[in-house]
């Protein structure tokens, strides 16, 4: 099983900052790695997927690079609605999730 | 525009079976993967399987012994059955469709959710 690692837990950022938030994988996953945001009562929303592909309608200000262990996800000038959980999830055998980074308002 | 929506009890005993359907809009379940997805209350999601846009299904490890994915194309559903459960399978249950990438290839990523639905285990 393929254990995916993000880091920070919290990020405490204020609007129009930079957010970057790191995910890291037990095991080469090669670039196939998503990301999700989710805010309250929400479900997830696909943002980047195979590691640095946005999805249709995701903002330019989400970017995700990386590759093999070693990934991260960028939110250049944060947004008011970018404050949320913010999931990793691979897909290199059978699909599994990070724990989630949270960003909040500082 | 494909649109999901589970449905099903919000609450089943423990030592039986949890029964959900997602319902498919807007495009034919023949023509995607679709999967479920949990999310315990306050915690982090966890991946249950699939069934793909042929019928062949395909299972968490961990869950593989006690589900069951299936569909209904006449009736443009598809289902999960979870037997044995237990309090530890109390969660937010997700249907959700697979990414097709530009080469028409399935992806094990997920494009379209559903709104969720909590299902409590509990007698």
């Amino acid at each position: 099983e393929t254990v995916l690692t993000q880091s920070p837990v919290t990020l405490s950022l204020s609007p129009g900052e930079t957010a970057t938030l790191s995910c890291r994988a037990s095991h080469s996953v090669n670039n196939f790695l998503a990301w999700y945001q989710q805010k309250p009562g929400q479900a997830p929303r696909l943002l980047i997927y195979d590691a640095s592909n946005r999805a249709a309608g995701i903002p330019a200000r989400f970017s995700g690079s990386g590759s093999g262990t070693d990934f991260t996800l960028t939110i250049s000038s944060l947004e008011p609605e970018d404050f949320a959980v913010y999931y990793c999830q691979q897909r290199n055998n059978w699909p599994s999730f990070g724990g989630g980074t949270r960003v909040e308002i500082k | 525009q494909v649109q999901v929506q589970e449905s099903g009890p919000g609450l089943v005993k423990p030592s039986e079976t949890l029964s959900l359907t997602c319902t498919v809009s807007g495009g034919s379940i023949s023509s995607y993967y679709w999967s479920w997805i949990r999310q315990p209350p306050g915690k982090g999601l966890e991946w249950i399987g699939y069934i793909s846009s042929s019928g062949a299904t395909s299972y968490n490890p961990s869950l593989k012994s006690r589900v069951t994915i299936s569909e209904d194309t006449s009736k443009n559903q598809f289902s999960l059955k979870l037997k044995f459960v237990t309090a530890a399978d109390t969660a937010v249950y997700y249907c959700a469709r697979h990414v097709s990438d530009s080469s028409g290839y399935y992806l094990l990523f997920f494009d379209s959710w559903g709104q969720g639905t909590l299902v409590t285990v509990s007698s």
